[in-house]
């Protein structure tokens, strides 16, 4: 069964320093989101992204957070510089299209020390 | 701004007895998803209701959309502890297609 990958599960850093993670989605899908969860909360969306291109980021920090799908395909969300408040599980969910249902997957547990 | 609101937000009840988890949500939208998760783990899909009156079963689960009430529900029936694990609702964005997600009901079946 399709699946959507994500790397690495989990990750440690200090403050200040960047880290970056990836999404594979499942073929075909055109539309991709990132998702952060704060413990004890529901996601939030971070940004989303239609093909190559980003829908929506009005809830990314941009003066520390980037994301990109350069090819429609795989995606990379990077940090830098990690604070300590980004301590939370980092989502990828990907769908046919916007208005299809969304697949998640494991997501990658990031802590900041 | 779409606001998403569940409740209860924790819920500990015992096996063999039912319950409802409420999902009431600030927008017009035809489209209600409700996830699964476990602790530490990813989302897993449970339903998707997309118009008003949608009613959907999945072994002790069942979940229903009211549109007009702008309400949702998730009815546990004669609960099992495999059921305990934290059940969010969510719904489209009003301004596009990602979700909103409410801050989930955490559930603890106990014997």
């Amino acid at each position: 069964e399709a699946e959507v990958a994500q790397s690495p599960r989990y990750k440690i850093t200090e403050k200040s320093q960047a880290v970056a993670f990836w999404c594979d989605p499942i073929s075909g899908h055109a539309t991709l989101y990132w998702y952060r969860q704060i413990l004890g909360q529901g996601p939030e969306l971070l940004v989303q992204f239609q093909d190559e291109s980003v829908v929506d980021d009005s809830q990314l920090p941009k003066d520390r957070f980037s994301a990109e799908r350069l090819k429609g395909v795989d995606s990379t969300l990077k940090i830098q510089p990690a604070e300590l408040g980004d301590s939370a599980m980092y989502l990828c969910a990907s769908s046919l299209g916007a208005h299809n249902e969304q697949f998640f997957g494991p997501g990658t547990r990031l802590t900041v020390l | 701004e779409l606001k998403v609101e569940q409740n209860p937000l924790f819920l500990s009840m015992q096996e063999g007895k039912n319950y409802t988890i409420y999902c009431n949500y600030s927008t017009t939208s035809d489209r209600l998803y409700w996830y699964r998760q476990d602790p530490g783990k990813s989302l897993e899909s449970l339903f998707v209701l997309l118009s008003n009156g949608a009613v959907k079963q999945e072994g002790r689960l069942m979940a229903s959309l009211d549109t007009k009430a702008r309400l949702s529900t998730l009815h546990i029936t004669a609960a099992v502890h495999d059921l305990s694990a934290t059940y969010f609702c969510a719904v489209d964005k009003d301004s596009g297609y990602a979700l909103n997600f409410g801050k989930g009901t955490s559930l603890l079946v106990t014997p």
